[in-house]
């Protein structure tokens, strides 16, 4: 079993749609959680992170983390063509350097 | 303020033949991390450097892998004896401190194809 699993889609969504996006971890213990975005052929972009449980806004972006359930999502309102890239989840433990990433979701948005 | 830069950017290697990949982190950031990414699969951390110490290997193969992250220069992740499994795109990133982990800036990757 992955430490972070993560449906890799596809998921196609038409413009202004609400998106959730959603990964499930095994290790009670991780600490951090973090969403990247990845465009194609190109480096990932760290769009936010969140210590423990929680919400945490960022323009159209949310990020929610509930520890009680291994459940980490990211909701994208008004939803973008430009928002169209793999999203990839993230965790790792307070004091450790290795991330366990998800495999990623390819997320389109059309106009 | 340029971002984190790697190079080559595609490199193709025949099996046996070395590979060698080079990191330049983003102005001002001292430390280092190697992840490689399979098709389909996500990131898998390998190395985490700061100047010129190996901070955490956890995640290298114990064989034909190395990186070095020198007081001059690039962090380079060199890869021996190169095998078809070994072809990946391989990503470095960069943070200014130890407590700034979470927001890794990472390059453009190499992709690494091995014939």
């Amino acid at each position: 079993q992955k430490e972070v699993e993560q449906d890799p889609g596809p998921l196609s969504v038409p413009e202004g749609a609400i998106v959730s996006l959603n990964c499930t971890y095994s290790n009670s213990a991780f600490q951090y959680f973090m969403w990247y975005r990845q465009y194609s052929r190109k480096g990932p972009e760290l769009l936010m992170y969140t210590y423990s449980s929680g919400n945490k806004e960022d323009g159209r972006f949310t990020a929610q983390v509930d520890k009680s359930s291994k459940y980490i999502s990211l909701f994208i309102r008004d939803s973008q063509p430009s928002d169209s890239a793999t999203y990839l989840c993230a965790s790792r433990l307070y004091n450790n350097n290795d991330m366990r990433f998800g495999a990623g979701t390819r997320l389109t948005v059309k106009p | 303020n340029a971002g984190v830069m790697q190079n080559p950017r595609h490199l193709v290697r025949r099996r046996g033949q070395e590979a060698r990949l080079r990191c330049s982190p983003m102005k001002g950031h001292s430390h280092v991390y190697w992840y490689r990414q399979l098709p389909e699969e996500g990131l898998k951390f390998m190395v985490y450097l700061q100047k010129e110490n190996i901070i955490d290997e956890s995640g290298m193969p114990k064989e034909r892998f190395s990186a070095e992250f020198p007081k001059e220069g690039p962090s380079i992740l060199r890869i021996q004896q190169v095998v078809r499994g070994d072809s990946a795109a391989y990503f470095c990133a960069s943070s200014p401190n130890e407590q700034t982990q979470e927001t890794q800036y990472f390059g453009p990757g190499t992709r690494l194809l091995v014939l």
